[in-house]
C-alpha cells in the first residue's frame, strides 16, 4: 500500500497569491490532519478532518481553510499569502486502534512565499 | 503558550553511545506521548509512543521513560548509530474519538559521530 502522498513537492508563490495543497491518505484511513512546520521548529496543528467534517482547528487565521473529499483526500487552501506562510506543510493520515489514534505523516509540501 | 518543552536543542553522541532527549509538558489532560524522527526533506516518522498508564516502553534500541508526577518523558536511544542522525520531536495529545491534535516540542538535532 502507498503511504501518504502530497502534492506538489515544492511551490513558490508571491505575497498576496493563493495556494492549494493536496493530500491523499493511506488507503482505509478516513481522517487527515494538516500541520505547518516552520524551519527549525516542530509542526503546528492547523486542521483535522474526519469523514469530510472538520473535527479541529488550530490557532491559524481565516486565510487558512481546508476540506476533505468523499475519497478521503484533502486540500489545504491559503489565501492572501504572507512571507510568514513559508513553511513545510505536512499532511497526516490517521488511524484508530486500541483507543489511540496514530498519525502517519506525508513528505510535505515546501511552500516558499517571496 | 509552549505546552511541550524539549531539550537539548542539539546533541552529539559517539557511535555506540546512549542518546537521551527530554520533554516536559504542562497540560495534565495529555494522555498520549509519541516520538517522531525526521530526516532532512522528509516528513516526521513515528518511532515509538506511550500512554501514561505505563512508566516505560521499549522497542528495539528505543525506550521511552515516563514520569507522570513530574510531567516529563524522555527518549533513550541505545547503541546510537550514524544512521540515527536526524531531528527528533516529542509530542503529546489528548485522545478523543473526534480526533486528536498533536502538540510538538521544538525538536532535537541528533548527530552520531562514527
Amino acid at each position: 500500500d502507498a503511504g501518504v502522498t502530497q502534492s506538489p513537492t515544492h511551490l513558490i508563490k508571491t505575497r498576496g497569491q493563493h495556494v492549494t495543497l493536496r493530500c491523499s491518505p493511506i488507503s482505509g484511513h478516513k481522517s487527515v490532519s494538516w500541520y505547518q512546520q516552520v524551519l527549525g521548529q516542530g509542526p503546528q496543528f492547523i486542521f483535522q478532518y474526519y469523514e469530510k467534517e472538520e473535527r479541529g482547528r488550530g490557532n491559524f487565521p481565516d486565510r487558512f481553510s481546508a476540506r476533505q473529499f468523499p475519497n478521503y483526500s484533502s486540500e489545504l487552501n491559503v489565501n492572501a499569502l504572507l512571507l510568514g506562510d513559508s513553511a513545510l506543510y505536512l499532511c497526516a493520515s490517521i488511524t484508530w486502534g486500541g483507543n489511540t489514534d496514530t498519525q502517519y505523516f506525508g513528505p510535505g509540501t515546501r511552500l516558499t512565499v517571496l | 503558550q509552549q505546552q511541550v518543552k524539549q531539550s537539548p536543542q542539539s546533541l552529539i553522541v559517539q557511535k555506540g553511545g546512549i542518546s537521551i532527549i527530554n520533554c516536559a509538558y504542562e497540560n495534565t489532560a495529555f494522555d498520549y506521548f509519541p516520538w517522531y524522527q525526521q530526516f532532512p526533506g522528509k516528513g516526521p516518522a513515528l518511532l515509538i509512543a506511550i500512554r501514561p498508564d505505563v512508566s516505560e516502553k521499549k522497542e528495539g534500541r528505543f525506550t521511552i521513560s515516563f514520569n507522570k508526577s513530574a510531567k516529563q518523558f524522555s527518549l533513550h536511544i541505545m547503541d546510537s548509530q550514524p544512521g540515527d542522525s536526524a531531528t527528533y520531536f516529542c509530542a503529546a495529545s489528548i485522545q478523543e474519538t473526534s480526533g486528536s491534535r498533536l502538540t510538538f516540542g521544538e525538536g532535537t538535532q541528533l548527530t552520531v559521530n562514527p
